[in-house]
């Protein structure tokens, strides 16, 4: 069975703090999409990764692939309150890249207070 | 923001009963698929439609059927609810389904069921 874990489950910061959240696997994906779910709304797509190694930035956050595609980072500078929420990562597996087969992570939820 | 739109939003039912309920959207994608979301279980794939009639299970479709009549509309149907089914439900459309990259999904706003 393939698994994405993502650490930590849980994180509260402060306005400014800088933070980074994980997403882990033993698999190899053919590539890697990173969700943020506000409460009572669906999650909405920030970024998908593709090539091992690949850096994207998203103004304060940046996005990194792990050069053997099994593992991603979330980046964010300066926390704001509005960047609250649960980050999920969703891998698409080798030589399996449909939606139908993404493999989903329990999510990161993160507080940032004011 | 993608066009979709979950009803009902929030609801409520007894063990035994049967429950509908409705994805549409308005964005004209092919694809449409019909998560789960639990503590402890993440986002869960129930089943999912490459176009009108077409459909196939996910990982977690024991007790649950779908249908697409339309290509704007999919159904979910928990044919005797019970009470493992209490979770948020929610739908997704992508426009290809072959590549992940380039057709990401687009989520609706969910559906709270809570089989007492």
């Amino acid at each position: 069975t393939q698994l994405l874990e993502q650490s930590p489950q849980f994180l509260s910061i402060q306005e400014g703090e800088n933070l980074t959240v994980y997403c882990n696997s033993s698999s190899v994906f053919s590539s890697l999409q990173w969700y943020r779910q506000e409460p009572g709304e669906g999650p909405v797509l920030l970024v998908t990764v593709v090539t091992g190694g690949e850096v994207k930035k998203l103004k304060r956050l940046t996005f990194q692939f792990g050069d053997a595609r099994k593992d991603s980072s979330l980046h964010i500078t300066a926390a704001q309150p509005g960047d609250t929420g649960l980050y999920l990562c969703a891998g698409a597996p080798r030589n399996a890249g449909n939606n139908r087969k993404l493999i989903w992570g329990l999510g990161t939820s993160l507080a940032v207070n004011p | 923001d993608a066009g979709i739109t979950q009803s009902p939003r929030h609801k409520v039912t007894e063990t035994g009963t049967p429950v509908t309920l409705r994805c549409h959207q308005t964005e004209n994608h092919r694809y449409m698929y019909w998560y789960r979301q639990d503590p402890g279980h993440g986002l869960r794939l129930i089943h999912y439609s490459y176009g009108v009639k077409d459909t196939d299970k996910g990982e977690v479709s024991d007790g649950y059927s779908v249908s697409r009549s339309k290509t704007e509309d999919f159904l979910l149907t928990l044919e005797s609810a019970t009470s493992s089914q209490t979770s948020v439900y929610f739908c997704a459309i992508s426009q290809e389904e072959g590549s992940s990259y380039n057709s990401p999904l687009h989520f609706g706003n969910g559906t709270r069921l809570t089989v007492t």
